[in-house]
């Protein structure tokens, strides 16, 4: 499909462990974020990714999350030592350009729901 | 500190009739605004946006209302459709330093449309 795509869909893993959550972008699209939303709460942004720019990385929550995104193409957002409260939905979106022009909303994956035991 | 609201979690609302839902905002830096819809096990889809500059903007069956000076925002869909019940998720963003512009969302509104 064209649309953006995220793997995998589900995801269970126990207290400490680490995960790799992956997205593929729409095809030429130069912009790339990840959001989360936990039960309940709206989304959260977490980074965010432009072109060959250093990522935005103003709301990762600890030092334990990190992405990266390479060719510009498919990221990958890691987590390590997984704790319960990480568990939330991983949403990925791209753009056309930078978020925010007007006509270049976010298109959204169908999310990672991640579940920490 | 919640700097984009939407202070009613469910709203339901009979097929034909008027579909209001509301959303605050505190950020007087915010000049762009989007509604984004939600299906479950979805990512959330686009729907309307406005800047700043309007004090609405319309497609369809879906009008938003922006009123600066309370800010306030509004998303009416009208004659509201069984298809229409989803969460519907309001967001904001503000121009700043850099290229990046960075999507503040609202905690969404749970839509029911009933047949």
């Amino acid at each position: 499909g064209a649309g953006v795509s995220q793997s995998p869909s589900n995801k269970v893993t126990e207290k400490g462990k680490d995960v790799e959550l992956r997205c593929d972008p729409i095809s030429g699209h130069t912009a790339l974020y990840w959001y989360r939303q936990s039960l309940g709460q709206g989304l959260e942004f977490l980074i965010y990714f432009q072109g060959n720019s250093a990522p935005d990385k103003s709301g990762l929550p600890s030092d334990r999350f990190s992405a990266e995104r390479t060719g510009g193409s498919v990221s990958t957002l890691t987590i390590q030592r997984t704790q319960q409260e990480d568990s939330a939905v991983y949403l990925c979106a791209s753009s056309l350009t930078r978020q925010g022009a007007l006509g270049s909303p976010l298109h959204f994956g169908n999310g990672t729901r991640l579940t920490v035991t | 500190d919640q700097q984009v609201k939407q202070n009613s979690p469910s709203l339901s609302v009979q097929e034909g009739r008027i579909s209001i839902l509301n959303c605050d905002y505190t950020n007087s830096m915010f000049d762009y605004f989007l509604w984004y819809k939600k299906y479950p096990a979805e990512g959330p889809t686009f729907l309307i946006s406005i800047s700043s500059i309007k004090d609405k903007n319309e497609d369809g069956r879906f009008t938003v209302f922006l009123n600066k000076s309370a800010k306030h925002l509004s998303l009416h869909i009208v004659p509201s459709q069984p298809g229409d019940s989803a969460v519907y998720f309001c967001a904001a963003s503000a121009r700043s330093s850099g290229s990046a512009r960075q999507l503040t969302f609202g905690s969404g509104t749970q839509l029911t449309v009933l047949p």
